[in-house]
């Protein structure tokens, strides 16, 4: 079962504007955590955010955690060229055991 | 750094072969996990690790099974490979829950982009 879903499912945007990417999520969780994709790689880390926490930021990055809406969204500030990828949400469910589970991601193109 | 290495980048192998997709990593890390991914469907979680000859299904383990002798490495085994069954295979790793950890990032493999013919 698929536990995030991301939204949208492709953004398109001029270089220097911000990006927004939402995720929703079905059940209780003990974290939830950002991942970037380059086309045919492995996914790299962003930012991890705990249930107890509500905003998040680390450098152009920013993410916010609403758990009574079992939803999270990724800001990404002033984008460049080089953030074009995709983005996937990953939620540590409570009871999981650690186990991670993914959305459908969002693919984001940044232009010139 | 963390490393997550998987045997092949590449792979191409014919209906009905049985299929070992390897998988190290270098940081002692107790959970290691296995997802495919395909187009529109995002990361679906196969196996799952949490110890050394300890496993769990995922949301879709028909068709596969895992092998963890040694803590560093995972083996995902496609028993009878059918083209269904193409697809880019992720491997992943993270510390288990340590006192009041709760929970911590995972570290991905470079994916090997299965074929089955």
């Amino acid at each position: 079962s698929q536990q995030g879903e991301e939204d949208p499912q492709a953004l398109s945007i001029q270089e220097g504007e911000n990006a927004t990417m939402n995720c929703s999520y079905k059940t209780s969780i003990n974290n939830l955590q950002w991942y970037r994709q380059n086309s045919g790689r492995g996914l790299v880390h962003l930012i991890l955010i705990r249930s107890n926490e509500r905003e998040k930021h680390s450098g152009r990055l920013r993410v916010t955690l609403d758990t009574s809406k079992k939803s999270s969204s990724l800001l990404i500030t002033a984008s460049r060229a080089a953030d074009t990828a995709s983005y996937f949400c990953a939620t540590d469910a409570r009871g999981g055991g650690n186990k991670l589970t993914f959305g459908t991601g969002t693919q984001l193109k940044v232009e010139l | 750094d963390v490393k997550v290495t998987q045997s092949s980048r590449y792979l191409v192998k014919r209906t009905g072969e049985k299929v070992f997709l390897e998988c190290v990593q270098d940081m002692d890390h107790e959970n290691m996990f296995w997802y495919r991914q395909d187009p529109g469907l995002g990361l679906r979680l196969i196996y799952f690790s949490y110890d050394v000859k300890m496993k769990e299904k995922g949301d879709i383990p028909e068709g596969y099974s895992v092998s963890r002798e040694k803590k560093e490495r995972f083996s995902l085994i496609l028993e009878s490979a059918s083209t269904n069954q193409t697809s880019m295979y992720l491997c992943a790793s993270s510390w288990g829950l340590t006192g009041d950890t709760v929970g911590t990032e995972a570290f991905f493999g470079q994916g090997t982009r299965l074929t089955v013919v």
